[in-house]
């Protein structure tokens, strides 16, 4: 029972240097989520994929791009990362029914120099 | 526009003794308010939802919220707390579907043995 699973765990860049998360989940959800956590922030939805095939901003898109490859796999691509993007990233998806609980993903922790 | 507010950025309190985490939210219809978990260095956990009807919520772990439309409140409650409840609280409010999860900036709970 995988769950959301999301990788790099760690990672540091550059400015300037791109790199792409992953997050694959293996629970048949059909939406996925890409958050960021800072402190004293909570978490803020970057992007969101309701199903396959769509995409849609959430409150910090930007300096991102995200493609739903299928229905299992999320990926959030940082082209020119910033220091300003040093965060942690949680991917997370849930199922069709309204009331069903989001599923987080463990996290990525990114420094960005 | 939605909006969570999470009073309390820290607490602390001593093992066995009660709990109550603050949170407001702003939303213009019936919201869908939701309390998570984090322990360290990991993902986010589903403590407990509130959809509709009866506005006393129980989750997991024996804690329970109250949705308080007039105070526009939903505050999360234990009434004997465990060294093992040490983490982070997130707050969360969710339009229709909830794609656009709005969280809290999060309570840091530290228990005293």
């Amino acid at each position: 029972n995988a769950g959301v699973t999301q990788t790099p765990k760690f990672q540091v860049l550059k400015t300037g240097q791109s790199m792409t998360l992953q997050c694959a989940q293996d629970m048949n959800h059909n939406s996925m989520y890409w958050y960021r956590q800072d402190p004293g922030m909570g978490l803020r939805l970057i992007y969101y994929s309701a199903s396959e095939g769509t995409t849609d901003k959430g409150e910090v898109p930007n300096g991102y791009n995200v493609s739903r490859l299928n229905k299992r796999e999320f990926s959030l691509r940082l082209e020119s990362a910033a220091p300003s993007q040093t965060s942690v990233y949680f991917c997370a998806s849930r199922g069709l029914s309204t009331n069903e609980k989001l599923f987080f993903g463990s996290g990525t922790q990114l420094s960005v120099l | 526009a939605q909006s969570v507010t999470q009073p309390d950025i820290h607490i602390t309190v001593s093992e066995g003794a009660s709990l109550e985490l603050r949170c407001n939210y702003s939303y213009g219809a019936t919201p869908y308010l939701f309390w998570y978990v984090q322990s360290p260095g990991q993902g986010l956990q589903l403590l407990l939802k509130y959809f509709s009807g009866d506005t006393l919520v129980q989750g997991i772990k024996g804690f329970e919220a109250e949705f308080k439309r007039s105070q526009s409140s939903f505050n999360l409650r234990k009434p004997s707390v465990h060294w093992s409840d040490a983490a982070e609280y997130f707050c969360a409010v969710g339009s229709g579907g909830y794609n656009k999860l709005i969280f809290g900036a999060g309570t840091r709970l530290a228990v005293h043995p």
